[in-house]
């Protein structure tokens, strides 16, 4: 079956201190990788798409990454705007769905 | 404003009773998905359309749900005879197929439902 684990359930960070959140997938085949941003009490925000093992992408403090059977979320010297719970998400070939994990609450002070 | 809409933002209902969203997707996108996520918990899939086509729906979806776009354009998601067990915020969200890929779901704000 088709799962999604993402770790920590959440973070505490200081501002401009650096950190990791880990997606881990199970899934047949990949067709692509999703990271979201999501805010208390509004739909989640697109962040990146990411298709095969080895891709980067970036955005501002954010950096993205994909192995075979993870991702990474990197954030550099993160602000309080940052503050918000990350979503990762796979959508499998063969089918339609997107399937997400729990997502990390990530909390700068 | 072009990005996917909602409607109503919140919803409060006695059990029992019928309640039905709205969902306008960006207009030039052919699929559109339905999803419920509980407090603490990720979005979890309900259904999908690609244009006016229902191609895939879960099966956590009991009977009492039913979701439709006529012409393939704006959706409705109808709960009959709600529970407890459906509060929840329900998120619709809309991408557009390009060949092979799937472009990013945009997701719409969600209608938080609440059964009393």
């Amino acid at each position: 079956e088709d799962q999604v684990t993402q770790s920590p359930e959440a973070l505490r960070l200081q501002e401009g201190e650096s950190s990791s959140l880990n997606c881990s997938y199970t899934v047949s085949g990949l067709r692509g990788l999703f990271w979201y941003r999501q805010d208390p009490g509004k739909g989640p925000e697109f962040l990146f798409t990411l298709y095969s093992a080895g891709e980067e992408k970036e955005k501002e403090r954010l950096k993205a990454t994909l192995t075979k059977k993870e991702s990474f979320l990197h954030i550099t010297a993160p602000k309080p705007e940052d503050s918000a719970t990350y979503l990762c998400a796979v959508q499998a070939t063969g089918g339609f769905k997107t399937i997400f994990g729990a997502g990390t609450r990530l909390f700068v002070k | 404003d072009t990005g996917v809409s909602q409607d109503p933002r919140h919803k409060i209902t006695k059990r029992g009773q019928n309640v039905t969203f709205r969902c306008d997707p960006i207009s030039e996108h052919n699929r559109l998905y339905w999803y419920r996520q509980t407090l603490g918990q990720g979005p979890e899939f309900l259904t999908y359309f690609q244009n006016e086509a229902q191609l895939e729906k879960s099966r956590l979806l009991s009977d009492r749900f039913s979701a439709e776009r006529p012409k393939g354009s704006f959706s409705t998601l109808e709960i009959q005879r709600t529970e407890q067990g459906d509060s929840a915020m329900y998120l619709c969200a809309s991408s557009f197929r390009q060949g092979y890929m799937n472009t990013e779901a945009f997701f719409g704000q969600g209608t938080r439902l609440t059964v009393v």
